[in-house]
């Protein structure tokens, strides 16, 4: 069965440094690969996707994710936190059903002290 | 074009009351996703619309949950003699559904039964 694991429930860190939410996935199928931000009292986001091809993704507010299929990891990362950037972030695969259902994993809690 | 939007953002229930809850999708969308958020947790599946046909319920808890879409759009998520355990937040996302698709989510309702 397909799996999805943040390690890091949370994760402080001061504004302006850099940042890496780790994901790991298990699957015995290629899947598609997603990260969501979830902002307070808001839905989902959606960040960035892997579908294929260049295994370094980019997606808004400068985050960028790089897809490794030997350690089946998807992490999140960002050179220099905002403030604004303090949320819950959502890693997510697509197991390429007929309709794309998604497994998410259980989240990070991103806190950006100033 | 507005986003998804879900109502009641907030329901109080007893226990052992039925509530339904609304989810107004983006026009034209042809798939709708319900999930159910812990608190601290990751969204998980309920159940997958295509258009008014309910392809997937394997999510549902139990039997006093049920779903619908009668006309393909706008969809209702019933749960009838609502236990504690139902506290959580109820997520609904729709997408193209031409597959590999970035879902888009609604605000949640959040529900606590007491």
């Amino acid at each position: 069965a397909q799996s999805v694991t943040q390690l890091d429930s949370q994760v402080p860190v001061f504004e302006e440094a850099p940042v890496e939410l780790r994901c790991n996935y298990s699957s015995s199928v290629s899947v598609y690969l997603f990260w969501y931000v979830q902002y307070p009292n808001q839905g989902l986001q959606l960040l960035l996707k892997y579908l294929s091809g260049s295994t370094l993704v980019k997606g808004i507010n400068g985050f960028e994710a790089e897809f490794n299929k030997s350690q089946t990891s998807f992490h999140l990362r960002k050179p220099s936190v905002h403030i604004s950037d303090t949320a819950e972030y959502f890693c997510a695969v697509d197991m390429k059903t007929s309709y794309d259902k998604v497994i998410f994993g259980p989240g990070t809690s991103l806190s950006v002290i100033p | 074009g507005a986003g998804v939007s879900q109502s009641p953002r907030y329901k109080v229930a007893k226990r052992g009351q039925d509530v339904a809850l609304r989810c107004d999708p983006i026009s034209g969308h042809v798939s709708l996703f319900w999930y159910q958020q812990a608190l601290g947790q990751g969204p998980e599946f309920l159940t997958y619309f295509q258009n008014e046909a309910q392809l997937d319920k394997s999510g549902l808890p139990s039997d006093r949950f049920f779903a619908e879409r009668p006309e393909g759009s706008v969809s209702t998520l019933k749960i009838q003699r609502t236990q504690q355990e139902d506290s959580a937040v109820y997520l609904c996302a729709s997408s193209l559904g031409l597959g590999a698709e970035t879902q888009y989510f609604g605000p949640g309702t959040r529900l606590l039964v007491l």
